[in-house]
């Protein structure tokens, strides 16, 4: 399967926990984004980066939310001291955009990794 | 006001029906458009971009109007199989972040 993948697929924590997901885009995408979706609402964008660096992050994004790509492949995303709040599925979507300004192209998403704080 | 708003629905309509969505978008900057598609507990995926000249592919046909900033999706002949929640998305201009509508639930029933 050389589509986005995430890892895992659901997680429950007890509230005050850490917990850290994997997102592997599609290898040529230069792009990767963390979303968050609720139920009944869109995808709420968190984060993205191009390559390995994070280019712009969401206010979204507490302090107790960090995000990295090391290497411009994989990503991870830690939430650290989890709350009920935090409860929500976490997607991962990658591009391959082209440098400079111009028209973007579509996002693939993977699975999400569902979340829930007990 | 939200950067891309859509009508949150639910359409319910008889299969064989069609029907239209409409969502606006506040950034007048903004250069691309997307429609998304995602059913129940799945990821979205890419129904269609948007071009400026409207496009269309088989029953589904989307418009862009700039000077009113929305776009919209037409579905004719609607099938069972088109029940599931339709998500617009706009890229900001200057910025490669799509940005989501909440998303239309359609619910296409016999």
């Amino acid at each position: 399967d050389t589509g986005v993948s995430q890892d895992p697929r659901h997680k429950i924590t007890k509230r005050g926990q850490n917990v850290t997901f994997r997102c592997d885009p599609i290898s040529e995408h230069n792009r990767l984004y963390w979303y968050r979706q609720t139920l009944g609402q869109g995808p709420e964008f968190l984060t993205y980066f191009q390559n390995e660096a994070q280019l712009e992050k969401s206010r979204l994004l507490s302090d107790r939310f960090s995000a990295e790509r090391p290497k411009g492949s994989f990503s991870t995303l830690e939430i650290q001291r989890t709350e009920q709040g935090d409860s929500a599925m976490y997607l991962c979507a990658s591009s391959l955009s082209p440098g400079g300004q111009g028209w973007d192209t579509e996002a693939f998403f993977g699975q999400g990794t569902r979340l829930t704080v007990v | 006001r939200k950067e891309v708003e859509q009508d949150p629905g639910p359409f319910n309509v008889p299969e064989g029906a069609t029907v239209a969505f409409n969502c606006t978008y506040s950034n007048s900057a903004s250069q691309s458009f997307f429609w998304y598609r995602q059913d129940c507990r799945k990821e979205p995926k890419l129904l269609m971009s948007v071009y400026s000249s409207g496009n269309e592919d088989g029953r589904f046909t989307a418009q862009l109007n700039r000077a009113s900033q929305y776009i919209s999706l037409l579905i004719r002949d609607s099938k069972l199989s088109d029940s599931a929640t339709y998500l617009c998305v706009v890229n900001k201009g200057g910025s490669y972040i799509p940005t989501f509508g909440r998303g239309t639930s359609l619910i296409v029933h016999p």
